[in-house]
């Protein structure tokens, strides 16, 4: 069965900053995607970004970008210019042939002034 | 607007006392699922649905059960619900789900407390 770990239950970055949260996930699989999500404090699950594994291109989106290292089944994400509207839980997520999301267990991000 | 919808927002119930979590999306989307969100446990599949009249178990079945009779439509059923099912719960929709990697639309989530 595949299993995504975040290692990092909370974070924390000054506003304007650079902050990386980490994921790792197991698999056997060679076609799969990830993706990560963002929950605000109004509980929304809101997709950040989505890599898909059989690109080697790292996915960005404006102030977000992955590194996505294949061997060593890294998914880390990356976020620029830190503002206070990015405080949230953050959760990476796993899915290939089954037919679900399979998250990690959360990072929760706090953005200081 | 494109959206999944949920009700209610927040529920609280006395356990074994029956109720239902209505889910709807207005997309055409093939794929809906139910999860629920646990504290240090991230977000775990309860059923799921590839089309109407076709459901599966996910991860988390026991104690819950859904229909699909119409695509847009998707219930959770808890028949006698216990404390140990109090949990966040998300309703989400894809318009293919797997090996396509369409990403999911969650609904704004349902806080139930069983007592």
């Amino acid at each position: 069965a595949q299993t995504v770990t975040q290692s990092q239950p909370e974070m924390s970055v000054q506003e304007a900053e650079t902050v990386t949260l980490s994921c790792t996930y197991d698999t056997s699989e060679s076609d799969y995607y990830l993706f990560w999500y963002k929950q605000p404090p109004s509980r929304q699950m809101i997709l950040v970004i989505r890599q898909e594994a059989y690109k080697q291109q790292n996915a960005t989106e404006n102030r977000f970008s992955v590194n996505f290292q294949k061997a060593a089944k890294s998914f880390s994400l990356k976020i620029s210019d830190s503002q206070l509207g990015d405080a949230a839980m953050y959760f990476c997520a796993y899915t290939g042939t089954a037919s679900k999301l399979t998250f990690g267990t959360g990072t929760r991000l706090q953005v200081t002034l | 607007e494109a959206q999944v919808t949920q009700n209610p927002r927040y529920l609280i119930t006395v356990t074994g006392k029956k109720l239902t979590v209505t889910c709807s999306q207005n997309m055409n989307h093939e794929y809906m699922s139910w999860y629920r969100q646990d504290p240090g446990l991230g977000l775990r599949q309860i059923y799921y649905s590839m089309n109407v009249e076709v459901t599966d178990k996910g991860d988390v079945p026991e104690g819950y059960k859904v229909s699909r009779k119409e695509k847009r439509n998707f219930p959770l059923i808890l028949e006698s619900p216990s404390p140990n099912q109090t949990s966040l719960y998300f309703c989400a929709s894809s318009k293919f789900f797997g090996t396509g990697g369409s990403p999911l639309h969650f609904g704004n989530g349902t806080r139930l407390t069983v007592t």
